[in-house]
């Protein structure tokens, strides 16, 4: 069975630290990975999207990698702000209409 | 342009009573899916649809019925609604296999 599995389930950060979102996944076969930011009460927004031949992909102060022989991705958060409190799930393709979803990281970043 | 847009925002319903939520995207989008997200958990694939006049079966599609009448729009019936079926539906779209644009969410609450 495709699983995707995030850590921490959630962690709680200064404004103006960094932290790092673990994603690890058994989807076969792969076609990529993305990262979405879900505010609360809103829907998943994409931050990233990297294919197998990708190990990493920023998007402003997000910085995920990809290593695909260990089947576990990251995501970095730079410098942190107020509005980066948030759900970030981790999601992975089979290149098929199906994503398997993890249950997401729920960051919040405190003043 | 609207993106994806959801009707209604929130329900609630008794056991038995039925249903239609409604899903539009002004993008021209082709997929079109509808998710389900319950606490603790990844985002479930309900119904999605490839094209005008086509859909097919994800993850978790007892209990839900779908059309796909017009492009742009993408209906979802509980023809029966039951206590487990309260959850926060999402309506997503995609140009092929591409990113996925989400809608803002509909709560549904059966009592």
């Amino acid at each position: 069975k495709n699983q995707v599995e995030q850590s921490p389930q959630s962690l709680i950060i200064l404004e103006g630290k960094n932290c790092t979102l673990q994603c690890n996944y058994t989807v076969s076969p792969f076609s990529n990975l993305r990262w979405y930011k879900q505010d609360t009460g809103r829907g998943p927004v994409s931050l990233t999207i990297m294919t197998f031949s990708e190990n990493t992909k920023s998007n402003g102060r997000y910085t995920a990698t990809l290593d695909a022989d260990t089947k576990q991705s990251s995501l970095h958060i730079t410098a942190s702000q107020l509005s980066d409190s948030a759900s970030y799930i981790c999601v992975v393709s089979d290149g098929d209409y199906k994503l398997s979803f993890g249950a997401g990281t729920t960051v919040t970043v405190r003043a | 342009n609207a993106g994806v847009t959801q009707t209604p925002k929130f329900r609630v319903l008794k056991t038995g009573q039925s249903m239609t939520l409604l899903c539009a995207q002004d993008m021209n989008h082709e997929y079109m899916y509808w998710y389900r997200q319950d606490p603790g958990m990844g985002l479930r694939l309900i119904h999605y649809s490839v094209g005008e006049g086509t859909t097919a079966k994800g993850e978790v599609p007892d209990g839900y019925n779908v059309s796909r009448l017009k492009k742009q729009n993408f209906l979802l019936g509980l023809e029966s609604a039951a206590p487990s079926q309260t959850s926060v539906y999402f309506c997503a779209s995609s140009y092929g296999l591409q990113k996925q644009y989400f809608g803002p969410g509909t709560r549904l609450t059966v009592t």
